[in-house]
């Protein structure tokens, strides 16, 4: 079992629809969770990041972290054609700046 | 404006040669990083360097020799490549002797034949 379970989708939904992301993990000991947005042949965008448990909003973005579960998603409101790339989970444990990546989800959204 | 750059963006080569991907930032940064991106899109940490120095190496075959001349540049070296390199080589940087927010660049991707 991999450390940062992630399915790889594609997830497709069409222009206005409200995504879920999500991804388990297995270590305990992470603290810091990221979600990165990768488009094609682009390098990793840093979308958003939360310590611990709890909700993070940013415009349409809502990240969300439950601890007792080992699970974190990323909600997308009003999902545009634009939000089409992958996204990828990560999180690091407290000191350590280098994070453990998910594998992404593919999203697609057609007008 | 370019944040972090890298060249080359599309890297192909034979088995056995040396080549050299190299990276630079102009943020200001004083921590840079090497991924490896493999084929099932999973992202891992290579290399890390804060100030000039190496502070982590995972466990990546010594083939792989990254250089720093300064805060601003980490390049790659690789020598006697392998078809199990072909992947796409990420370079990112942060600031403050660490962060979790990293910023990336491009890519390079590496086809060995």
């Amino acid at each position: 079992q991999k450390e940062v379970e992630q399915d790889p989708g594609p997830l497709s939904v069409p222009e206005g629809a409200i995504v879920s992301l999500n991804c388990t993990y297995s270590n305990s000991a992470f603290q810091y969770f990221m979600w990165y947005r990768q488009y094609s042949r682009k390098g990793p965008e840093l979308l958003m990041y939360t310590y611990s448990s709890g909700n993070k909003e940013d415009g349409r973005f809502t990240a969300q972290v439950d601890k007792s579960s080992k699970y974190i998603s990323l909600f997308i409101r009003d999902s545009q054609p634009s939000d089409s790339a992958t996204y990828l989970c990560a999180m690091s444990v407290g000191g350590s700046y280098i994070p453990t990546f998910g594998r992404g989800t593919s999203l697609i959204v057609h007008p | 404006d370019t944040a972090v750059s890298q060249t080359p963006k599309y890297l192909v080569t034979q088995m056995g040669n040396d080549k050299s991907i190299k990276c630079e930032q102009n943020l200001g940064h004083d921590t840079m990083y090497w991924y490896k991106q493999d084929s099932k899109k999973f992202l891992k940490i290579m290399f890390s360097y804060n100030n000039k120095e190496l502070i982590i190496n995972e466990t990546v075959p010594n083939r792989f020799s990254p250089k720093s001349p300064d805060k601003a540049h980490l390049n790659l070296h690789i020598n006697s490549l392998e078809l199990g390199d072909s992947a796409v080589y990420f370079c990112a940087s942060s600031g403050t002797g660490g962060s979790y927010e990293q910023y990336f660049g491009p890519g390079t991707r590496l086809t060995v034949t």
